[in-house]
């Protein structure tokens, strides 16, 4: 079946730092892909989506590459800031339009 | 607009117990779904509304669950009896269906003792 993968948290950074948090997926086909934040207290919202290889999205300063090759869509961020601070969730859609959802990486990020 | 608002935020309740969690989508959306996250795993699909009819209730993990939207508007999530293993966080999310994003409720923490 289709999966995300993502890489274990909590990610801690100081402010302006760069960020990489890292995404793999394995689907039966070529799906979207999708990065959402979930704020404390708040519900997950769409950060930034990619549907075909080599799109890159990007929203907020965060940016993130469609690659086939690697079956990667990794978050990456110049320059951290502290209300950058919650989960990130890495989910592709297939078909569907349902989204599977990785485990989340908690990011904190210190003055 | 409004967004999408779940009710309640918390309930604590006791194994063999009843609840029954509310979701009240945006208005005009006809997709409604259900996820649920056990505590730092993934979340996990239950099931997907469109209008008042389940299009996809694989997710659902036993009939202990039980999912309903009559009138095609809010939605109802009761679990009869819970159990341990259903503790985590219920999110709801809607949207106006095909590619188009969803949108989700700030989630319901569930916690069976």
């Amino acid at each position: 079946g289709n999966s995300v993968t993502q890489m274990e948290g909590p990610v801690t950074l100081s402010e302006e730092a760069f960020l990489t948090i890292n995404c793999t997926y394995t689907a039966t086909g070529y799906p979207s892909l999708f990065w959402y934040v979930q704020y404390p207290g708040e519900g997950l919202q769409l950060l930034l989506k990619a549907t075909k290889a080599d799109d890159k999205g990007s929203n907020k300063g965060f940016e993130a590459t469609y690659r086939k090759e690697t079956t990667s869509f990794h978050l990456e961020k110049g320059s951290v800031q502290v209300s950058d601070s919650a989960v990130y969730f890495c989910a592709l859609t297939l078909g569907s339009y349902i989204p599977t959802f990785g485990r989340g990486t908690s990011l904190i990020v210190h003055p | 607009e409004a967004g999408v608002t779940q009710f309640p935020s918390h309930s604590v309740i006791e194994k063999g117990q009843t609840v029954t969690l509310r979701c009240d989508p945006i208005s005009g959306h006809d997709n409604l779904y259900w996820y649920r996250r056990v505590m730092g795993k993934e979340i996990k699909f239950l099931l997907h509304f469109v209008k008042e009819s389940k299009q996809d209730e694989s997710g659902m993990p036993n009939n202990r669950f039980l999912a309903e939207r009559t009138g095609g508007t809010y939605s109802t999530l009761k679990v009869q009896p819970a159990e341990l293993e259903d503790s985590g966080v219920y999110f709801c999310a809607s949207s106006q269906g095909g590619d188009s994003p969803l949108h989700f409720g700030n989630g319901t923490r569930l916690t069976v003792t």
